[in-house]
């Protein structure tokens, strides 16, 4: 086990274009999370799963995203329409269920709409 | 609600002077703090907890309930501590969601 995993690394789309990020948790951990980061800020929290469930989504996620997690394991998070204002760097992490030890962070995802 | 406060974006120091990151929160329950770390061209990773007390890399962090503050201080600063940093704070419950600071970012001088 690598740790998590995202791909792809780097994704160039025109705007108006559909996107889909994947991401590979940590094969232990029940718990993944998207994030968002854009220049000069820290990570802001997109969505998690528990398994399979999806259990919180963030305001900040409008109708053009979505995520999914099918069999627990692996996750998509796919940007319909894209807008510039959606270019930033999308982090995927991962958790395991007992107790709070914190994260661990994939290499995310950075998006530029051009 | 919820909030992470980094009041400083960039602190520079010369190496083997003392170096704090401070961090202030909000949250009406029971936090638990954590500060992870980027270095160049790295994901970014978990530094330490507030609840385990732990050092290291030298770093310390304590959390201040009365002054609501979570600094994080290592007594020499190395070189290779030059990195971005994030204060974050975690709810005990509900999948452990995460907010983060808008990070500081550390720069020590040879």
């Amino acid at each position: 086990d690598t740790g998590v995993s995202q791909d792809p690394r780097h994704k160039i789309t025109k705007r108006g274009q559909n996107v889909t990020f994947r991401c590979d948790p940590i094969s232990e951990h029940n718990r993944l999370y998207w994030y968002r980061q854009t220049l000069g800020q820290g990570p802001e929290f997109l969505t998690y799963f528990q398994n399979e469930a999806q259990l919180e989504k963030s305001r900040l996620l409008s109708d053009r995203f979505s995520a999914e997690r099918p069999k627990g394991s692996f996750s998509t998070l796919e940007i319909q329409r894209t807008e510039q204002g959606d270019s930033a760097m999308y982090l995927c992490a991962s958790s395991g269920l007992q107790g709070n030890y914190g994260y661990t962070f994939g290499s995310g995802t950075r998006l530029t709409v051009v | 609600a919820q909030r992470v406060t980094q009041p400083e974006k960039l602190l520079s120091v010369f190496k083997g002077a003392p170096v704090e990151l401070k961090c202030n929160y909000s949250y009406s329950g029971s936090p638990e703090l954590f500060w992870y770390v980027q270095y160049s061209r790295q994901r970014l990773q978990l530094l330490l907890r507030h609840i385990s007390r732990e050092s290291i890399k030298g770093f310390t962090a304590d959390l201040n309930k009365g002054e609501t503050s979570f600094h994080l201080k290592k007594p020499f600063a190395q070189e290779e501590d030059s990195a971005m940093y994030y204060c974050a704070l975690s709810r005990n419950t509900g999948g452990f969601k995460t907010i983060f600071g808008a990070g500081t970012r550390l720069f020590v001088k040879a």
